[in-house]
């Protein structure tokens, strides 16, 4: 059974278009995320939700929209694509520690999103 | 904002060889600390997470050891294998996780 899941998991548009990224877990975790890899390959943390709340937007352009139904979905729509927004977007899950942070995150297999 | 740094960049090293890593972050507001192996084409995986100073984990193999005073934290890998070659990344914080650009090993039969 996957525990996270992202769909699709290759996406080629063109510029200007408005896409989504679908992301479901069925650990029962608290918080989830969005990671952008960059071109260095880097890791960079977009968002984090926690019990469906939005906790963490690290400066990301408001043309990216998280959305959470519920607990076990972390969807990304992205509005008018452009051509730096190429990468591969991962998203993850973590259940919270009795002190309130974040335990060990579990990811999904990425998106790569090429847009052309 | 928190900078997670980590040393070598990339590391060659023969089968049997024994390997360690660096990770450094900054010791104020510390939450945690994981460590996370990515392989080529895959989603990183995780090794550990450690909360405490002094804190020591092993899997197998690898081992790590956690010093939050001086904020850092160190990887071993013994006899490494081919089959560890990959990435291996560090993280710090809480819901905002900062990774570092991670160490890439290479392991020769």
């Amino acid at each position: 059974d996957t525990a996270v899941s992202q769909t699709p998991k290759y996406l080629v548009t063109q510029m200007g278009n408005d896409k989504s990224i679908k992301c479901e877990q069925n650990l029962g975790h608290d918080t989830m995320y969005w990671y952008k890899q960059d071109s260095k390959k880097f890791l960079k943390i977009m968002f984090s939700y926690n019990n469906k709340e939005l906790i963490i937007n690290e400066t990301v352009p408001n043309r990216f929209s998280p959305k959470s139904p519920d607990k076990a979905h972390l969807n990304l729509h992205i509005n008018s694509l452009e051509l730096g927004d190429s990468a591969v977007y991962f998203c993850a899950s973590s259940q919270d520690r009795p002190s309130g942070s974040p335990d060990t995150q579990y990811f999904g297999p990425g998106t790569r999103l090429t847009v052309l | 904002i928190l900078n997670v740094e980590q040393s070598p960049q990339s590391l060659h090293v023969q089968e049997g060889d024994s390997t360690n890593f660096t990770c450094s972050f900054p010791s104020s507001n510390f939450y945690a600390l994981h460590w996370y192996r990515w392989e080529t084409a895959k989603s990183p995986e995780a090794l550990f997470v450690m909360t405490l100073n002094g804190d020591e984990k092993k899997k197998g193999r690898i081992s790590a050891t956690l010093n939050t005073k001086e904020g850092y934290s160190y990887l071993y890998i013994k006899g490494s294998q081919p089959e560890d070659s990959a990435t291996y990344l560090c993280a710090s914080g809480g819901f905002k996780t900062i990774f570092g650009a991670g160490t890439r090993l290479f392991v020769k039969a």
